[in-house]
C-alpha cells in the first residue's frame, strides 16, 4: 500500500502570509493527490484535484503543485477563513490514503 | 446541489454489528463510485472502502478487510457498509463521499455530514 507522509502537523501565521504544506508518498503516484480542507465540526471539503486542479468555487489563493512523490499545497495569502486542518489523499490507487493533517492557525 | 445523508450511527458494543447507509439526491448516483471515509474523535481522516458504479470493484482499507461489507442500491440512490466485529478502534464518525475522476486521477467531491459510531461496552 501506499503510504502518505504530510508535514508540517501544524503551523501558526499571520494573515496575508504565505503558507505552504507538503505531502509525500511512498512511491510515485503521477497526479494522483488531492487536498481537502476541514473546518471544525464540518466535513471535508475538495479544494484541488489531480495535484493542480482547482475545484470550482475555491478561492484562488489556494494552488497546488507536484507530480510523481513530493507534492505542495499554498496559500498565497492566509486570510482568518483559512483556519482549519488541510488533508491531502493519495487516489492513484486504492486503498487511497489520507495524510496525517495539518492544522493552520492564526497568530 | 449533491446531498449525501448518512444514517444508521450509534452505540454498540465490542463485537457487535452495526449497518450504515447513505442516501444520495440531485446527482444521477448510478453514474458515481462511492467512498466511505471516517474519522475517530480528535484524528485524522481514514479511507475505508470504495464501491463502482455496478459493484464490480470494491475496495476497502486493511483495517477492516474480512468485517466490513460495501453495498449500493442503484435503484434507491444508497450506499451501504455493513460493520460486524466491531473494535473499540472503529470508533469514528463515518462519513459517504461521491467520488469523481478525471484523467486517470480520482477525488472526492461532495461528502455527508457524517453518522456517529461508538463502539463501547
Amino acid at each position: 500500500d501506499i503510504q502518505v507522509t504530510q508535514s508540517p502537523s501544524s503551523l501558526s501565521a499571520s494573515v496575508g502570509d504565505r503558507v505552504t504544506i507538503t505531502c509525500r508518498a511512498s512511491q510515485g503516484i503521477s497526479n494522483g493527490l488531492s487536498w481537502y480542507q476541514q473546518k471544525p465540526g464540518q466535513a471535508p471539503t475538495l479544494l484541488i484535484y489531480a495535484a493542480s486542479s482547482l475545484q470550482s468555487g475555491v478561492p484562488s489563493r489556494f494552488s497546488g503543485s507536484g507530480s510523481g512523490t513530493d507534492f505542495t499545497l499554498t496559500i498565497s495569502s492566509l486570510q482568518p477563513a483559512d483556519v482549519a486542518t488541510y488533508y491531502c489523499l493519495q487516489d492513484y490507487t486504492p486503498p487511497f490514503t489520507f495524510g496525517g493533517g495539518t492544522k493552520v492557525e492564526i497568530k | 446541489e449533491v446531498q449525501l445523508v448518512e444514517s444508521g450511527g450509534g452505540l454498540v458494543k465490542p463485537g457487535g454489528s452495526l449497518r450504515l447507509s447513505c442516501a444520495a439526491s440531485k446527482f444521477t448516483f448510478s453514474s458515481y463510485t462511492m467512498n466511505w471515509v471516517r474519522q475517530a474523535p480528535g484524528k485524522g481522516l481514514e479511507w475505508v472502502s470504495s464501491i463502482s458504479i455496478s459493484s464490480t470493484y470494491i475496495s476497502y482499507a486493511d483495517s477492516v478487510k474480512g468485517r466490513f461489507t460495501v453495498s449500493r442500491d442503484n435503484a434507491k440512490n444508497s450506499l451501504y457498509l455493513q460493520m460486524n466485529s466491531l473494535r473499540a478502534e472503529d470508533t469514528a464518525v463515518y462519513y459517504c463521499a461521491r467520488e469523481v475522476g478525471y484523467s486517470g486521477t480520482y477525488s472526492l467531491d461532495y461528502w455527508g455530514q457524517g453518522t456517529l459510531v461508538t463502539v463501547s461496552s
